[in-house]
């Protein structure tokens, strides 16, 4: 199975700031990568697909880049509602995986 | 509007069997692969099993394989995975998730997902 690794497990910011999140693969999987948004107790959220493709209807702050191993998911501004926990998933075989989670906590 | 949503969910013993259920509308269900994802108290997001829209090809992960079974019924628009051997780590929250485009292949990332339903394994 492909493993995938997200950095930090947590991160502390404020409103306005500008956030990343590093998702590493543990071999390639080209651009087949895909982000997720979720709240407690709530469903995941689809934010980015192919690496850096934004889903319809998400805001244009988010933004996604990388191929091969390394990816980041990049929030320019950070606003109110973006306090969150963020997952990757890679898709490029079976058995689709997900990193571990980065929660965003307000600083 | 798409909807997902799940049922089934309940208290069972280790070694008891539950069969979930996700009831599906506002898209043609046939032309989409579906699949179940968990989420274990506290925890990430684990795929579990997956199958597809038009044959109805079907995949595990191995924490699950030879215990589980995905199903779908196109005339009900309904997914099913029947839990057999359950153990204490299954406990989780099971979501069921659609793939984001219409193919008879796999896609493998998940634009909608239903509310979840609890699985507890427990004495």
């Amino acid at each position: 199975d492909i493993q995938m690794t997200q950095s930090p497990s947590t991160l502390s910011a404020s409103v306005g700031d500008r956030v990343t999140i590093t998702c590493r693969a543990s071999q390639s999987i080209s651009s087949w990568l895909a982000w997720y948004q979720q709240k407690p107790g709530k469903a995941p959220n689809l934010l980015i697909y192919k690496a850096s493709s934004l889903e319809s209807g998400v805001p244009s702050r988010f933004s996604g880049s990388g191929s091969g191993t390394e990816f980041t998911l990049t929030i320019s501004s950070l606003q109110p509602d973006d306090f969150a926990t963020y997952y990757c998933q890679q898709y490029r075989s079976f058995t689709w995986t997900f990193g571990q989670g980065t929660k965003v906590e307000i600083k | 509007e798409v909807q997902l949503l799940e049922s089934g969910g309940g208290l069972v013993q280790p070694g008891g069997s539950l069969r979930l259920s996700c009831a599906a509308s506002g898209f043609t269900f046939s032309s989409f692969a579906m699949s179940w994802v968990r989420q274990a108290p506290g925890k990430g997001l684990e795929w579990v099993s997956g199958i597809r829209g038009n044959d109805g090809s079907t995949y595990y992960a191995d924490s699950v394989k030879g215990r589980f079974t995905i199903s779908r019924s196109n005339s009900m628009n309904t997914l099913y995975l029947q839990m057999n051997s359950l153990r204490a780590e299954d406990t989780a929250v099971y979501y069921c998730a659609k793939d984001r485009v219409s193919s008879t292949s796999w896609i493998g990332y998940f634009d909608y997902w239903g509310q979840g339903t609890q699985v507890t394994v427990s004495s």
